[in-house]
C-alpha cells in the first residue's frame, strides 16, 4: 500500500536534547513538507522540499532542521534552539509543489519536551 | 500573508445539515482546500475549489465565492462519525503550499 510514515507516534525528549523525527513516503512525491500542529491553532508550515538536495523555510524554521538526501525521506530535526518543541507533527507530501495537487498527511508524531 | 477565519466550534444533531464557513483575504488566489481531521490523526482532503460554484462529493459539498473571499463545507445526513476538526486552508501569491486555519471542531450528538 501506499502512503506516508512517521515514527515514532510518541516521542519524549529532555530539554537541550535535538530530535529527529522520520518521515518516509512511497507514493513517489516530489515534494515534502513538515508542520506543526498545536492545540487551537492551525497547521504551520516549517519546511517544505520541492526536489532531492533542495528545501526552503516556511513560516516557522527556526529552531528545526532538515534534509532531503532522498525522494522518499524528508527528516525533521528539532533543535535544543526551538523554544517549545511541544507539539504535534506533521508530514506530508505531494506531486510537484507549483500545482494544485492534494497533499497527502502522514499519521503524526506528538514530541513531548519535558 | 493570508488571514483565514472560521468558527472554534460547531455542534449538530445526528441527521442534520450543517454548513461551516471560511472567510479569507489573500492575494493572487490559487485555491481553497478543506481538510478533514479526527483527533490525534493525520488530516484527509476533502474538497479544492479554484472556481466559483459549488462542488459536489457524496454528503459533503464545498462553496466558493472569490469575490466575497468566503467558502463554506456543507455536510449533509450527519453521521456521529463526522465529528472531527475541519480545516480550511488556502494557496495564493504564486504558491501552491496551503495555509491553513485554525479549523473548527464539530461536535455532531444523538
Amino acid at each position: 500500500d501506499g502512503g506516508i510514515t512517521q515514527s515514532p507516534k510518541y516521542l519524549f525528549r529532555k530539554e537541550g536534547q535535538n530530535v529527529t523525527l522520520s518521515c518516509e513516503q512511497n507514493l513517489n512525491h516530489d515534494a515534502m513538507y513538515w508542520y506543526r500542529q498545536d492545540p487551537g491553532q492551525g497547521l504551520r508550515l516549517i519546511y517544505y522540499s520541492q526536489i532531492v538536495n533542495d528545501f526552503q523555510k516556511g513560516d516557522i524554521a527556526e529552531g528545526y532542521s532538515v534534509s532531503r538526501e532522498k525522494k522518499e525521506s524528508f527528516p525533521l530535526t528539532v533543535t535544543s534552539a526551538q523554544k517549545n518543541p511541544t507539539a504535534f507533527y506533521l508530514c506530508a507530501s505531494s506531486t510537484v509543489a507549483g500545482d494544485t495537487d492534494t497533499q497527502y498527511f502522514g499519521p503524526g508524531t506528538r514530541l513531548t519536551v519535558l | 500573508g493570508q488571514n483565514i477565519d472560521q468558527p472554534t466550534e460547531m455542534t449538530a444533531t445526528e441527521g442534520a445539515i450543517v454548513q461551516i464557513n471560511c472567510t479569507y483575504q489573500t492575494s493572487g488566489f490559487n485555491g481553497l482546500f478543506w481538510y478533514q481531521q479526527h483527533a490525534g490523526e493525520a488530516p484527509t482532503f476533502l474538497s479544492y475549489n479554484v472556481l466559483d460554484g459549488l462542488e459536489e462529493k457524496g454528503r459533503f459539498s464545498s462553496f466558493l465565492s472569490r469575490s466575497k473571499g468566503y467558502s463554506y463545507l456543507l455536510l449533509k445526513e450527519l453521521q456521529m462519525k463526522d465529528s472531527a476538526s475541519y480545516l480550511c486552508a488556502t494557496a495564493s501569491g504564486g504558491s501552491y503550499i496551503p495555509t491553513f486555519g485554525r479549523g473548527t471542531s464539530l461536535i455532531v450528538h444523538p
